[in-house]
């Protein structure tokens, strides 16, 4: 089946302009999450959706980063007036909802990831 | 704040040879999952291998094992083998039990040498 795919695959801007990045989950997962991966770093984690409850946001730097997810499938990261600290890869992992299959833990699955880089 | 700390930025391993990627966390949790994770080029991340805090038997996926020292909060994965595919990033990462978010190392870029 088709897995977490990300658009667009790179994202080159400049400094000032907002950007979107899409992600689109695995058909029947309701967990939807994004990270940030800056050069030679691990992944930091950004916001988490699940279902209709209110969303993890305590991982966003900045109140020019926001997310949104429309119909429980679909999710946009937005940054406003981008900096070069931006530039990252982003990447979206989705998952059935915790709890699902009787215990605490259901495997992300990570999309291919965009590469932001703002001059 | 939990942490995780992969000191070696990066390794090498002959073809055909075994090598352990160290990995280190910080948790005042006592239950929780550990996880390695591999990134090749294409930065898709994959799971490789998962570790219940609970358990004591150490995982296994084939030719990849982790050993799992909780008092020590030490996590290091054997690669039994290695094969040219297996060059990637590795990331160790952590995840409390009930929490939705994965705690990640710094990684561990491996190279395998034909």
């Amino acid at each position: 089946g088709a897995g977490v795919s990300q658009s667009p695959s790179n994202k080159v801007t400049e400094k000032g302009k907002d950007v979107e990045l899409r992600c689109d989950p695995i058909s029947g997962h309701t967990a939807l999450y994004w990270y940030r991966q800056s050069l030679g770093q691990g992944l930091e984690f950004l916001i988490y959706f699940q279902g209709n409850s209110a969303p993890d946001k305590s991982g966003l730097p900045s109140d020019r980063f926001s997310a949104e997810r429309t119909g429980g499938s679909v999710s946009t990261l937005t940054i406003q007036r981008t900096q070069q600290e931006d530039s990252a890869v982003y990447l979206c992992a989705s998952s059935f909802r915790t709890g699902t299959s009787g215990s605490s833990y259901n495997e992300q699955f990570f999309g291919p990831g965009t590469r932001l880089t703002v001059l | 704040a939990q942490t995780v700390t992969q000191s070696q930025p990066e390794m090498s391993v002959q073809e055909a040879e075994t090598v352990t990627l160290s990995c280190t966390y910080d948790t005042s949790e006592s239950d929780y999952y550990l996880f390695w994770y591999k990134q090749p080029p294409s930065r898709q991340m994959i799971l490789v291998i998962r570790q219940e805090a609970y358990k004591q038997q150490n995982a296994t996926e084939n030719r990849f094992s982790v050993n799992f020292q909780k008092a020590a909060k030490s996590f290091s994965l054997k690669i039994s083998d290695s094969q040219l595919g297996d060059a990637a990033m590795y990331f160790c990462a952590y995840q409390p039990w009930g929490a939705q978010k994965l705690v990640f190392g710094q990684g561990t870029r491996l190279t395998i040498n034909p």
